[in-house]
């Protein structure tokens, strides 16, 4: 079974509206998350590194506050895309390491339309 | 600055016939290596990863990798693919120093798709 939940799954919304996206991990502790943005017929591209308990490291070129990251536990990190607009349409995508296990776990991805 | 560049972006294969997907990354330091695989409507699944040591690794469902750190690839292979294979492929890297845990950076994937 999925080790990182995601959700939603899908998501369409009107254009201005905030959307959030739940990143979990099931059954550890995960201090540090990652979310990636994956473009049709394009690489995953990582937007942000997730940090439980201080602020997300912002990758380049990323807008922090179009995309608002909270790690509040050691198992659930947040995603907000705030005032979305059509071009934040996207397949959004979170991982969690599990450090123990020294392996990287993905969600399944949740889809972004937005009106 | 990290970069991995797959040149195959979409690969049509019948079913027996041997798989070859490149992958070169751009990075002047020691790095690990990975391919995950995406099957359609599934998240991504680690295939095999480079670490060090043998530069020749195989993975589950009979792929295997080689390194080869002269040329800063990390091709994927498979003798013999078979119709449920079809997927989207992955290669990436991240700096040596993270193993398994820290930000990748992924090539753009390869779309294989394997005819019965």
């Amino acid at each position: 079974g999925a080790v990182v939940s995601q959700h939603p799954s899908r998501v369409i919304c009107k254009s201005g509206t905030s959307v959030k996206i739940e990143c979990r991990s099931l059954d550890f502790q995960a201090t540090t998350m990652f979310w990636y943005r994956q473009f049709p017929k394009k690489s995953l591209m990582l937007m942000a590194t997730s940090n439980e308990g201080s602020k997300a490291t912002y990758e380049q070129g990323v807008e922090k506050d179009k995309f608002l990251i909270n790690h509040a536990s050691l198992t659930l990190s947040t995603l907000t895309v705030t005032s979305a607009h059509p071009e934040d349409s996207s397949f959004y995508i979170c991982s969690a390491p599990n450090v123990a296990k020294n392996i990287q776990y993905f969600g399944a991805g949740t889809r972004l339309s937005v009106l | 600055a990290q970069s991995v560049s797959q040149h195959n972006h979409h690969v049509i294969l019948s079913e027996a016939a041997s798989l070859e997907l490149g992958c070169n990354y751009s990075y002047g330091g020691t790095v690990n290596l990975f391919w995950y695989v995406q099957y359609p409507g599934q998240h991504l699944q680690l295939l095999l990863k480079y670490f060090s040591g043998d530069p020749l690794v195989k993975g589950i469902k009979g792929f295997e990798a080689e390194f080869i750190k002269s040329k800063f690839s990390f091709n994927l292979r498979k003798p013999s693919v078979q119709w449920s294979d079809t997927a989207e492929y992955f290669c990436a890297v991240n700096a040596g120093s993270s193993s398994n845990t820290g930000k990748l950076i992924f090539g753009q994937g390869t779309t294989l798709q394997v005819k019965p």
